[in-house]
């Protein structure tokens, strides 16, 4: 089982829609997870973190975390052109400063 | 402010050849992870250093792989000798404990082609 695993894509959307994009990890003591955005050809990007469970907000940016389900998601509301790249979920554990990342989806706006 | 500087940006190299990555973090940060990406395997972690000391190096594939931070503003990946399958961007990223968001920040990343 891989540590961490995310739905696969690609996902395309029309311009405004509701991206969803859905992330699981097999470890327990997992305690931070991450969203990082990464365009063709570019280096990854933070743009979202979370600790609790529960969501955090950002702007059109919401992650949703549920601890009990090993489960993570990020939403992005209202979709842009300029969302479409790949989305990379990370998960750190609590004894561990390393980031696990999964393979990514990969988001296609449509305008 | 200058963030992660990687370089060769590009490698194109034949089999067996030695080929050396290099890597500046951002000045102050104390944590500098290798990473290596593929369509097949994602982003992968090759071997992070606290410090200026390796911490974890379970990733690195083989021997043939090393990795060295003689200082803190200076890293360098080796691999020796190289083989195709070892064709794919290193990452070099750098991170800040004290900031503890987890947030990596990444360079450009250098691709590497082993003919």
């Amino acid at each position: 089982q891989k540590e961490v695993e995310q739905n696969s894509g690609p996902l395309s959307v029309p311009e405004g829609a509701i991206a969803s994009l859905n992330c699981t990890y097999s470890d327990r003591g997992s305690q931070s997870f991450f969203w990082y955005r990464q365009y063709s050809g570019k280096s990854p990007e933070l743009i979202m973190f979370i600790y609790s469970n529960g969501d955090k907000e950002d702007g059109r940016f919401t992650a949703q975390l549920n601890k009990a389900s090993q489960y993570v998601s990020l939403l992005i509301r209202d979709s842009q052109p300029s969302d479409s790249a790949t989305y990379l979920c990370a998960v750190r554990r609590s004894n561990d400063y390393k980031l696990s990342f999964g393979a990514g989806t990969t988001v296609t706006v449509r305008a | 402010d200058a963030g992660v500087i990687q370089s060769p940006r590009h490698e194109v190299t034949e089999m067996g050849q030695e080929v050396t990555l290099r890597c500046k973090p951002i000045s102050g940060h104390d944590y500098l992870f290798w990473y290596r990406q593929t369509m097949m395997r994602g982003l992968e972690l090759l071997i992070y250093f606290n410090n200026n000391v390796p911490i974890d190096d379970s990733g690195m594939p083989e021997d043939r792989f090393s990795a060295k931070m003689p200082n803190a503003s200076f890293s360098t990946l080796k691999i020796q000798p190289s083989e195709p399958r070892d064709s794919a961007v290193y990452f070099c990223a750098s991170s800040l404990l004290i900031i503890n968001t987890g947030e990596l920040f990444f360079g450009e990343g250098s691709r590497l082609t082993v003919l």
